[in-house]
């Protein structure tokens, strides 16, 4: 079963610029999550959707940041425009969420790694 | 954002030790996991944790979901360079669609 595929791995923009990640999960996952990762710290998230419907954008900083997953599958990721402190890692998950206990198991991709300059 | 407070924060340990670390919380969960992360990579799964009192393990790993269903154990047998990295605790309540992580255990195996 193939994981969780993300991409670019790595990008380095300049301050203000912008930047977009791509995210798809596990086959057949209903729940997909964004998370940063800033150096030295446990993983944050930033926004939560099950199927195509978001279900915690909290923590997203929605001057800035923006996510979609129009079809339920795949997702993006946008920042526009970057700032220094959004150096990170940018991981995104999923997980099953089909009524189970066990569904609730999340399993992340390699993460997308931020530098801005 | 909250997380869960995760001991020790790092450890030095001679090859062939064995590690424990823990994770607590001030709220019931009802799932616990535990994962590793590499430099330059995103976190592994090790062990997913659903029942109170549940003991699981994965090779020369252990973990488990403590009776008050407020803190997690995670140990290491015989630790073997290879099991250098950052341990990662997370938590999830019944009613919640959100995970709580710890802030991480750095290991490092002295040969």
């Amino acid at each position: 079963e193939a994981g969780v595929a993300q991409s670019p791995r790595y990008k380095i923009i300049e301050k203000r610029q912008s930047v977009a990640f791509w995210c798809n999960p596990i086959s057949g996952h209903a729940t997909l999550y964004w998370y940063q990762q800033i150096l030295g710290q446990g993983p944050k998230l930033l926004i939560q959707f099950q199927n195509n419907g978001v279900v915690d954008d909290s923590q997203l900083p929605k001057d800035r940041f923006s996510a979609e997953r129009l079809k339920g599958v795949d997702s993006t990721l946008k920042i526009q425009p970057a700032k220094l402190e959004d150096s990170a890692v940018y991981l995104c998950a999923s997980s099953l969420d089909r009524g189970s206990t066990s569904g609730n198991t999340i399993y992340f991709g390699e993460g997308s790694w931020l530098t801005v300059v | 954002g909250q997380q869960l407070n995760q001991s020790p924060q790092s450890m030095f340990i001679q090859e062939g030790e064995d590690v424990s670390m823990n994770c607590t919380s001030s709220s019931i969960f009802n799932t616990w996991l535990w994962y590793k992360q590499d430099p330059g990579e995103g976190p592994v799964l090790l062990i997913a944790l659903y029942k109170a009192g549940e003991l699981t393990s994965n090779g020369r790993l252990t973990a488990q979901f403590g009776i008050t269903r407020k803190d997690s154990f995670l140990n290491i047998s015989a630790s073997i360079p290879s099991d250098v990295g950052i341990y990662f605790c997370a938590g999830r309540s019944s009613g919640t669609y959100k995970y709580i992580f710890g802030t991480g255990t750095r290991l490092k195996v002295l040969a």
